[in-house]
């Protein structure tokens, strides 16, 4: 597609449950990134992957936090037993380095 | 990624060129300097980015100092679309943890 895809665009979940979020990058970019924002927050880094090398997952907070990328092309991040600290706006991003990011809008996830 | 100063705020009027300045004088050579913007409950925009020489694409365009310690944004022609906060980045290519600081938020007033 034309843009970085993310699916769903908001979810809501009660405390304790899995959640599972999808990105669609850029056909061709070989970049994908997880990134997340709280409210009024700067970028929070998760996890990178770059074609067939060993993601980077130095960012994600917890190992309540996994995510893999599938055909080097679409990606999920999936949240185990979450938690109201989760609550934020996941972003997905793809790239072609040294070009810019291009971010999908995002998932805003509540846990009530 | 090198340190970036912004100011916090600029305004300007529909249908003028808006310039968003950023010091970044301790940038290294293999640094490249982005501009993103992030309107109101979406996710960053990428608008451009340089080494050395300007650039220009169908968003802006980018102006570097020949000593690369401070470049400068421009929008041709702002619309009411373009307010946002606008984040100027020294960052590497190899470097992907993406890092925002405070950014310029640009007005743009009927």
């Amino acid at each position: 597609g034309a843009g970085v895809s993310q699916s769903p665009s908001n979810k809501v979940t009660e405390k304790g449950k899995d959640v599972e979020l999808r990105c669609d990058p850029i056909s061709g970019h070989t970049a994908l990134y997880w990134y997340r924002q709280s409210l009024g927050q700067g970028l929070e880094f998760l996890i990178y992957f770059q074609g067939n090398s060993a993601p980077d997952k130095s960012g994600l907070p917890s190992d309540r936090f996994s995510a893999e990328r599938t055909g080097g092309s679409v990606s999920t991040l999936t949240i185990q037993r979450t938690q109201q600290e989760d609550s934020a706006v996941y972003l997905c991003a793809s790239s072609s380095p040294p070009g810019g990011y291009t971010f999908g809008s995002g998932t805003r996830l509540t846990v009530v | 990624d090198a340190k970036t100063t912004q100011p916090p705020s600029m305004d300007c009027a529909e249908g003028r060129a808006a310039n968003l300045p950023c010091n970044h004088s301790t940038i290294s050579g293999n640094e490249y300097v982005y501009w993103y913007r992030q309107i109101h409950s979406q996710g960053p925009q990428y608008i451009i980015h340089g080494l050395k020489n300007n650039e220009t694409n169908e968003m802006a365009s980018l102006i570097i100092t020949e000593d690369r310690k401070s470049s400068t944004l421009i929008l041709p022609h702002a619309t009411l679309r373009d307010t946002a906060v606008y984040y100027c980045i020294g960052h590497r290519s190899s470097n992907y943890k993406l890092t925002f600081g405070k950014g310029t938020l640009l007005t743009v007033n009927p």
